[in-house]
């Protein structure tokens, strides 16, 4: 399995600003996911995000607000800018790990609150 | 598309007994099935798969799930519930096309299940 961690764990932010959170993964693989849960909601993919090429982001979720890097194959960064409270959510990165195959490892999340 | 249902938005069981969460899909080729595991404030943990082979599957912490091809389910069980089996429980199915969406997961939105002394 794959240990993942997040950084920050949770903030509290106001509107307007903008938080990055990071994603460090303890051994190399090639696709990472990160992932909206709503409040009492299910899991909403934001982007895959793959090292050596920009990420893809699914339908309803654009770069600028929600840019991701990924500069190595340990780790990827995933901003929300010009906050609102509406992006209230915890945010989750995940990744596929090569010697599990089909099997998804996830962060423990970060809790953001935008007042 | 691929998509996932979970009918039921709370599950409870009293201790001891069994407990079946459900869980339907809707795949076009084979389905790659997945149960996740949520406890509070805590990320999402790998209960168990299905790919292919046996219809009943063996999982983590006691749970199996049995994938039924004819009724598009694939339901979570265990044979005697655990008060500490408390939490919030996903069905999810992978999206095996190719090119970007490789990988990607599809969620069903949860069961909350409360197992009672």
């Amino acid at each position: 399995s794959a240990v993942i961690s997040q950084k920050p764990s949770r903030d509290i932010c106001q509107r307007g600003t903008s938080l990055t959170i990071q994603c460090q993964v303890d051994s190399q693989v090639t696709m990472m996911f990160w992932y909206r849960q709503q409040p009492g909601q299910s899991l909403t993919l934001i982007a895959t995000a793959n090292q050596g090429s920009e990420a893809t982001y699914e339908s309803g979720f654009v770069i600028d607000k929600f840019p991701i890097s990924r500069p190595n194959l340990t780790f990827s960064t995933l901003t929300v800018s010009n906050m609102s409270p509406e992006d209230s959510s915890i945010y989750l990165c995940s990744v596929e790990a090569t010697r599990s195959y089909n099997e998804q490892f996830f962060g423990p999340g970060t809790r953001l609150t935008v007042l | 598309a691929q998509s996932v249902a979970q009918p039921e938005d709370q599950v409870n069981v009293a201790e001891g007994n069994p407990l079946t969460v459900k869980c339907t899909y809707s795949v076009s080729g084979n389905p790659y099935l997945f149960w996740y595991v949520q406890y509070p404030n805590r990320g999402l943990q790998f209960l168990l798969k299905y790919i292919t082979g046996d219809n009943l599957v063996k999982g983590s912490y006691g749970f199996e799930a049995e994938f039924n091809k004819s009724q598009t389910s694939f339901h979570l069980k265990k044979p005697s519930a655990l008060v500490s089996d408390s939490a919030l429980y996903f069905c999810a199915v992978r999206d095996i096309g190719r090119g970007s969406t490789l990988g990607r997961l599809y969620f069903g939105r949860g069961t909350q299940l409360t197992v009672w002394p």
